[in-house]
Formats: structure tokens, sequence, C-alpha cells
């Protein structure tokens, strides 16, 4: 059974960089694509961007000039960087795996882990 | 970028009755769209995909339909773990989800 789960600080400035990991047990990571989405409290979800495990990249325009995804084959992790955050990234942040149904279908998810921007 | 449009926002039923949600595109998707359920504190799950498959171990009261714009997930008979939020996607163009319908118990 694929697991997912997301590590990282849970409270970053304004103006820093949010970083965040997404560690993959019980598959591999290889030949997938793994995606972060995000959900402010009491809102929608917000898809940021999905990584291969060749590193080859799609963003959401929305964040493309502030996100930044990076995969570890080797450790069975991916993460993502956040850049030039503000009040309004304060979301919980999940990882996910397109694992059984294609493109852009997720069907593992990790529990999700709450990011507050504040100083 | 596309638009999907969920509605009602809140559906309030009785265990036992039908829901039927809608999501509109703001373009077509073809069959490309998902419905996930949410709930509270929890990760979304995989309900449907390829606008009608259902996604392993997912009851059969669950059904999508639609196609193109219009898409439709109904629930024949609310059982009491069936009130959650429940969002549509679409995968066709890029990756966009809906505001979601939150389906409570009335």
């Amino acid at each position: 059974q694929v697991q997912l789960q997301e590590s990282g600080p849970g409270l970053v400035k304004p103006s820093g960089t949010l970083a965040l990991t997404c560690t993959v047990s019980g598959g591999s990571i290889r030949h997938y694509f793994w995606t972060w989405i995000r959900q402010p409290a009491g809102k929608p979800l917000e898809w940021i961007g999905r990584i291969y495990s060749s590193g080859s990249t799609n963003y959401n325009p929305s964040f493309k000039s502030r996100v930044t995804l990076s995969i570890d084959t080797s450790k069975n992790q991916f993460s993502l960087h956040l850049t030039s955050v503000t009040a309004a990234d304060t979301a919980m942040y999940y990882c996910a795996g397109e694992y059984s149904y294609g493109s852009g279908i997720w069907d593992y998810w990790g529990q999700g882990t709450l990011v507050s921007v504040s100083s | 970028e596309i638009v999907l449009t969920q509605s009602p926002g809140t559906l309030s039923l009785s265990p036992g009755e039908r829901a039927t949600l809608s999501c509109r595109a703001s373009q077509s998707v073809s069959s490309d769209l998902a419905w996930y359920q949410q709930k509270s504190g929890q990760a979304p799950r995989l309900l449907i995909y390829g606008a009608y498959r259902r996604a392993t171990d997912i009851p059969d009261r669950f059904t999508g339909s639609g196609s193109g714009t219009d898409f439709t997930l109904t629930i024949s008979s609310l059982e009491p773990e069936d009130f959650a939020v429940y969002y549509c996607q679409q995968y066709g163009n890029s990756l966009t989800f809906g505001g979601g319908t939150k389906v409570e118990i009335k």
C-alpha cells in the first residue's frame, strides 16, 4: 500500500521560502507523476504543480514564478519550494500521487501539513 | 484556464435521500473529469474518474455521468458517512478544481 507523508516547517515568515518534502513509502517513486495541492482553511483545493520521476515539471501558472519542485528518487522523496510567501500562502499542503488511473488523477494522498505564514 | 463551477454550494438532505451534485466546465474537458470526497480534517479521496468510472472500493451508490461541459455526481441513497464536501476536478487541459459542494445533514 503506497503511503505519502509531508514534512517541513509549520511556520514561515513573510517574504521567506516555504519548503516541504513528501516521502513515498510502500512503492516506488519512479515512473509516476507526483503533485502538490493546497487548501486554505474553508476554501477549495488548488493545484500547485507536479513532477515526474525524471524531473520533468508542470506548474500552475498562478505559482509559476515562485514555485520549484524537485525529486530525489534515491530517497523516494519529492519537494516543494515556494518563495516570497505572504499570509495568502497559509494553507494545508497536500502531496499526492497519480499511481493507478493515469495522468492528473490522484489516488494516493498524504494526510496534509498545515503551513502558516506569519511573523 | 478551465473554470469548474459546482452547484449547489450546499445540499441539505437526510440519510436515505438521493443527492445530485452538478459540475459545469467553462469549456469542454471531454470525459477528463474526476470527483473527490473530503471529510472534515481529512485529505480528499478519489471517487470517480473518467467522468463515470468508480475508483477501487467505491460503493456503487456513487455514480458519475456527463461529458463535455456538464457533469453530475449522484449518490443514490445517502449513508451517514457520505456527509462531506465533494469536489470535481478536470485533467483535460491543465488541472483545476471546482469550488466544492457541501452535503450536510438536514
